[in-house]
């Protein structure tokens, strides 16, 4: 596709559920980024892949936010028992390479209840 | 690792007025630096970037961003400011980890535009 796309735009779920947002890169971009974006608390970084591997997973909130990437193209982010803290919205962008500039997509807005 | 300081929460500016927003990095080498802007319910996009050479940037939207190495920083400026520049903007750095690298963002300032 033309840029970053990520589903489902929203998504309101019970608190205690899991929920799978999807991102889907940019053709031929081989860095993924997850970000999580609170009211007032700026991007906060979760994890980020380099191909279908993640060297860096220090940024998930707890053992309960999972990643894969799978073909070097789709990912998904699990989020398993959800609570209302986990309401934000999630960003993910790709790049073609690290140290290049990133492309956003418009994001997942998730909210427990 | 490196960080990325954004002192400003709000700004607000008049319109026509120019606009300089701050963004101080710490990090030893010469580090890859990036302004972001994210309309409300929109994701975010570049406005310009640094990795090397002149020190001073064009971006679109006419914005600009000058590197000073001496004072750690990476402002933003633009000389005429529209309502529609009324967003959220982030300024990032690309972190380097061992082996890989990734990019950290500074908390974002907002932009209120008055009549």
């Amino acid at each position: 596709g033309a840029g970053v796309s990520q589903s489902p735009s929203n998504k309101v779920t019970e608190k205690g559920k899991d929920v799978e947002l999807r991102c889907d890169p940019i053709s031929g971009h081989t860095a993924l980024y997850w970000y999580r974006q609170s009211l007032g608390q700026g991007l906060e970084f979760l994890i980020y892949f380099q191909g279908n591997s993640a060297p860096d997973k220090s940024g998930l909130p707890s053992d309960r936010f999972s990643a894969e990437r799978t073909g070097g193209s789709v990912s998904t982010l699990t989020i398993q028992r959800t609570q209302q803290e986990d309401s934000a919205v999630y960003l993910c962008a790709s790049g073609l390479v690290v140290n290049t500039e990133a492309f956003f997509g418009q994001g997942t807005r998730l909210t427990v209840v | 690792a490196q960080s990325v300081t954004q002192p400003d929460i709000h700004i607000t500016v008049s319109e026509g007025a120019s606009l300089e927003l701050r963004c101080n990095y710490s990090y030893g080498a010469t580090p890859y630096l990036f302004w972001y802007v994210q309309s409300p319910g929109q994701g975010l996009q570049l406005l310009l970037k640094y990795f090397s050479g002149d020190t001073l940037v064009q971006g679109i939207k006419g914005f600009e961003a000058e590197f000073k190495r001496s004072q750690s920083s990476f402002n933003l400026r633009k000389p005429s400011v529209h309502w529609s520049d009324a967003a959220e903007y982030f300024c990032a750095v690309v972190s380097f980890r061992e082996g890989y690298s990734t990019l950290t963002f500074g908390k974002g300032t907002m932009l209120l535009v008055s009549p």
